[in-house]
């Protein structure tokens, strides 16, 4: 069965360093996303994209953020200057079509951890 | 603007004892709305939806949800809670974009 997957699962980087978290969705999916979850809070919304665009994103995905599709398969979030209260579980999704009746699947997540 | 509130973030239950997971929404339009699954060391995984038509929906896992409008609510129930439910849950609405936003979650854990 297809599914999103997420590397590295855990990720140890100092204040200040940039971090790539990878993603690879489900190979025919056009829409991808990248959710947070700092510990002990909800699961959190950053960004969609779409044809090589970011479609929306939440007031949290400042301009320490990037997204990109650099080849046909990965997907990635950039964080340029971590900050400790970056620290928190990154999820990528992926989904064959846009809006609520097309699923988003989750990928086991990234765990940040900046010191 | 859309959320969703989860109570009790640890829930246990006994086996085969009734499984309740409560869920209220808040939104400014007709939300659909989700239950998500995770499962130790993977992805949340899509238990069940809904979007419009009947509001009772049925999910996997013996899983099922009703859309109360009235009490702006979508609680998550299974007559029969088995040791491979232990997990943690997740109740999430979206309006009309992509965007989901998901409650704090619930962790169930299943006592023999």
């Amino acid at each position: 069965e297809p599914e999103v997957t997420q590397t590295p699962s855990h990720q140890v980087t100092q204040m200040g360093q940039e971090v790539i978290l990878r993603c690879v969705p489900i190979s025919n999916h056009l829409y991808f996303y990248w959710y947070r979850q700092i510990l002990g809070q909800k699961v959190e919304f950053l960004v969609s994209f779409y044809n090589n665009e970011i479609s929306e994103k939440s007031e949290i995905f400042d301009d320490q953020f990037s997204v990109e599709r650099p080849d046909g398969s990965n997907f990635t979030l950039k964080i340029r200057s971590t900050k400790l209260e970056d620290s928190a579980m990154y999820f990528c999704a992926s989904s064959g079509g846009q809006g609520p009746y097309n699923e988003q699947f989750f990928g086991p997540g990234t765990r940040l951890t900046v010191l | 603007a859309q959320s969703v509130t989860q109570l009790g973030s640890h829930v246990s239950v006994s086996e085969g004892a009734l499984v309740l997971l409560r869920c209220n929404y808040s939104s400014s339009v007709p939300p659909y709305l989700f239950w998500y699954v995770q499962y130790p060391n993977q992805g949340l995984q899509l238990l069940l939806k809904y979007t419009t038509g009947a509001t009772l929906v049925k999910g996997i896992n013996g899983f099922e949800a009703e859309f109360k409008k009235s009490e702006t609510s979508f609680h998550l129930t299974k007559p029969s809670a088995h040791m491979s439910d232990a997990a943690e849950y997740f109740c999430a609405v979206s309006e009309r974009n992509n965007r989901l936003a998901f409650g704090k979650g619930n962790q169930v854990v299943v006592i023999p």
